[in-house]
């Protein structure tokens, strides 16, 4: 069964970096995965689209402090010099045979 | 600019039905698979059902097959939701989201701003 597994809570300091993890259950590290940011009381943001081999598309006007990579059945989302309104919830989303789209849990961000 | 606009939403009570609408444009609507995605508040976000470009794919969440029906009309660029025998647990923000494209038909690269459904009493 497809599943994406995120950790539920993150912590970085303002100007600093972080690495957000999103997994992949196994037999399922070939695929892709996309990324997507929700600011507080706001919808989804589409953030990149992030391929196996760590290649990545960002969304438009996504800044280039974000950026993508990739190892095995893990997919990760770095965000440099942090800023205050990078304090959101995280998401990786893919999809399965047929249409049977997932989500992970989320990750929520907090910048100190 | 691509621009996804969800309409419909409301106050609906346990049992009833409820029509989504998602109006699209600045891109080929009919060249997209499309998506309903929904947000329990306080939750994370669930998956609730998808379309392929000619409406000949679909797929639902197990926790609304058989109550939600999922449509397009290409002609007029727009997506629906039918929601039947609705819920407490369907409380939720609804968006309307696009996918990729090409190889990555279901991964959403846009998002409508959402609309709001409240079933209750």
């Amino acid at each position: 069964q497809l599943v994406l597994t995120q950790s539920p809570s993150a912590s970085a300091s303002l100007g600093a970096s972080v690495k957000l993890t999103c997994t992949l259950t196994s037999g399922h590290s070939n695929y892709a995965i996309a990324w997507h940011q929700q600011q507080p009381e706001k919808g989804p943001r589409y953030l990149m689209r992030l391929n196996s081999d760590g290649s990545h598309i960002k969304g438009d006007g996504i800044p280039d402090r974000f950026s993508g990579s990739s190892s095995g059945a893990e997919r990760y989302l770095t965000i440099s010099s942090l800023q205050s309104e990078d304090e959101a919830d995280y998401y990786c989303q893919t999809w399965g045979t047929g249409i049977h789209v997932v989500f992970g849990g989320g990750t929520k961000l907090t910048v100190l | 600019e691509v621009q996804l606009v969800e309409s419909g939403g409301g106050l609906v009570q346990p049992g009833r039905s409820l029509r989504l609408s998602c109006a699209v444009s600045g891109f080929t609507f009919d060249d997209y698979a499309m998506n309903w995605v929904r947000q329990a508040p306080g939750k994370g976000l669930e998956w609730v059902s998808g379309i392929n470009w000619n409406s000949g794919m679909i797929g639902y969440a197990d926790s609304v097959k058989g109550r939600f029906t999922i449509s397009r009309d290409n002609a007029k660029k727009s997506l629906y939701l039918q929601m039947n025998s609705l819920r407490d647990e369907d409380t939720a923000f609804y968006y309307c989201a696009k996918g990729g494209g090409g190889g990555y038909s279901y991964l959403i690269d846009y998002w409508g701003q959402g609309t709001l459904v409240t079933v209750s009493s």
